[in-house]
């Protein structure tokens, strides 16, 4: 089993619609869960980070964290073209070496 | 506050030669992470260093290692380069932990021919 997963997609989704991005991870010690968003031939940049149960907001970005499910997820608003790219999600791992442990990415398309 | 950088951007090689990257954290982070990623491939975790110790190492080949100065400054090395290591490097930097909130520079491409 996988430490992180996510659904490989693509997830397509129209133009102003709402993406809605999911992970699920195995370390049930996590405390620490990121939202990377990366455009094709770039690096990984920062959206959001999460470190308790509930939802967290900033802008048109919503993250979800569920520790009881093990359960992270996305949330887009008003989706927009320049949303189109991979968004990967990270979750600090506790037992054995403290790191970052990525998930494969799930590739978004906004359709216009 | 300037973010990571990595240098060179672009890199061409051919098979059997060695190649050195670099890294420069964010100023005052300490920690600095290895990553490659190959298309389709997700984010595969190289190394990490802290305090110019190998704190953490992921599952690749002896031919890659890496190495921290004092300045948290950071640098890996491909010996014995293979065509399967074509990849986009990537260096991510952190305060302290690795499990901390990490930030990434943008990249190395490498092209092994």
């Amino acid at each position: 089993q996988k430490e992180v997963e996510q659904n490989s997609g693509p997830l397509s989704v129209p133009e102003g619609a709402i993406a809605s991005l999911n992970c699920t991870y195995s370390d049930r010690g996590s405390q620490s869960f990121f939202w990377y968003r990366q455009y094709s031939g770039k690096s990984p940049e920062l959206i959001m980070s999460i470190y308790s149960n509930g939802d967290k907001e900033d802008g048109r970005f919503t993250a979800q964290l569920n520790k009881a499910s093990q359960y992270v997820s996305l949330l887009i608003r008003d989706s927009q073209p320049s949303d189109s790219a991979t968004y990967l999600c990270a979750v600090s791992e506790i037992q054995g070496a403290q790191k970052l442990v990525f998930g494969q990415g799930t590739r978004l398309t906004i359709n216009p | 506050k300037a973010g990571v950088t990595q240098t060179p951007r672009y890199l061409i090689k051919t098979r059997g030669q060695q190649v050195t990257l670099s890294c420069s954290p964010i100023s005052g982070h300490r920690s600095v992470s290895w990553y490659q990623q190959t298309p389709g491939q997700g984010l595969q975790f190289l190394f990490e260093y802290f305090s110019e110790t190998q704190r953490n190492k992921g599952n690749f080949p002896g031919r890659f290692s890496g190495r921290q100065f004092s300045n948290s400054r950071s640098e890996m090395n491909v010996s014995t380069l293979e065509l399967g290591d074509s990849a986009l490097y990537l260096c991510a930097s952190s305060k302290v932990a690795s499990s901390d909130t990490q930030y990434f520079g943008p990249g190395t491409r490498l092209t092994v021919l």
